[in-house]
């Protein structure tokens, strides 16, 4: 059974602060990690499909990296702003072949005026 | 570019009553996803189809069924509608297949508010 877990499960910071959480996922069969941004009431917003060991990418202010060997992935965003606050989820797609996306549970981020 | 359409965008509706919301995917994308987003909730997933075949299978109550058509459009049929079924539903597409990473894009959703 895959499982992708994300940490924290909450997080609350001041505007200015830079933050990050985390994703794990199987490091076996890895295929891509992919990071979303899901605002309360709003579509989720795609913002990194990451595929090769050592991966940066770069939207902005948010960040992420990636770690294949060891079946992690971090978001990090820069100077958090109050409009940063939504969950951030990651999926893993599985080995088969219909690669579905295994989510993980998601890191809210609440970013305070 | 195209995006993944929904409709209707917001529909209200009674106890016990039927809903039918509807998804079409970008153009050329084989696979849709439908998921539930409760007031104040994480999203669950609930049913997708990939090439008009159900593939997989996730919380959907069994007073839900869905089906993607050969247009590859899919509607969600929700019937005996409860006050818990008040929600948004999203659906998102993806082209799947070797080579693709299997990104999902998602519709702006459908606010159902049951009374």
């Amino acid at each position: 059974i895959l499982n992708v877990e994300q940490s924290p499960q909450s997080l609350h910071v001041q505007e200015g602060d830079s933050t990050n959480f985390t994703c794990s996922f199987p490091s076996s069969n890895f295929y891509a990690l992919h990071w979303y941004r899901w605002e309360t009431a709003k579509s989720p917003e795609a913002l990194f499909v990451m595929t090769l060991n050592g991966d940066e990418k770069k939207k902005g202010r948010i960040s992420a990296t990636l770690n294949t060997k060891e079946g992690y992935s971090y978001l990090y965003i820069k100077g958090s702003q109050p409009e940063d606050s939504a969950t951030y989820l990651c999926a893993f797609p599985n080995a088969g072949n219909n690669r579905k996306l295994i989510w993980g549970l998601g890191t809210s981020l609440a970013v305070n005026p | 570019a195209a995006g993944v359409i929904q409709s209707p965008r917001h529909l209200i509706k009674e106890k016990r009553e039927t809903a039918t919301l509807k998804c079409y995917p970008i153009p050329r994308h084989d696979t849709v996803y439908w998921y539930q987003q409760g007031p104040g909730q994480d999203p669950q997933f609930l049913i997708s189809f990939y090439e008009k075949m159900q593939s997989d299978k996730g919380s959907i109550p069994d007073r839900f069924s869905a089906q993607q058509f050969s247009d590859y459009h899919s509607e969600l049929n929700m019937s005996s509608l409860e006050l818990g079924d008040s929600a948004l539903y999203f659906c998102a597409s993806s082209l799947r297949g070797a080579g693709t990473k299997n990104e999902q894009y998602f519709g702006p959703g459908t606010r159902l508010t049951v009374t």
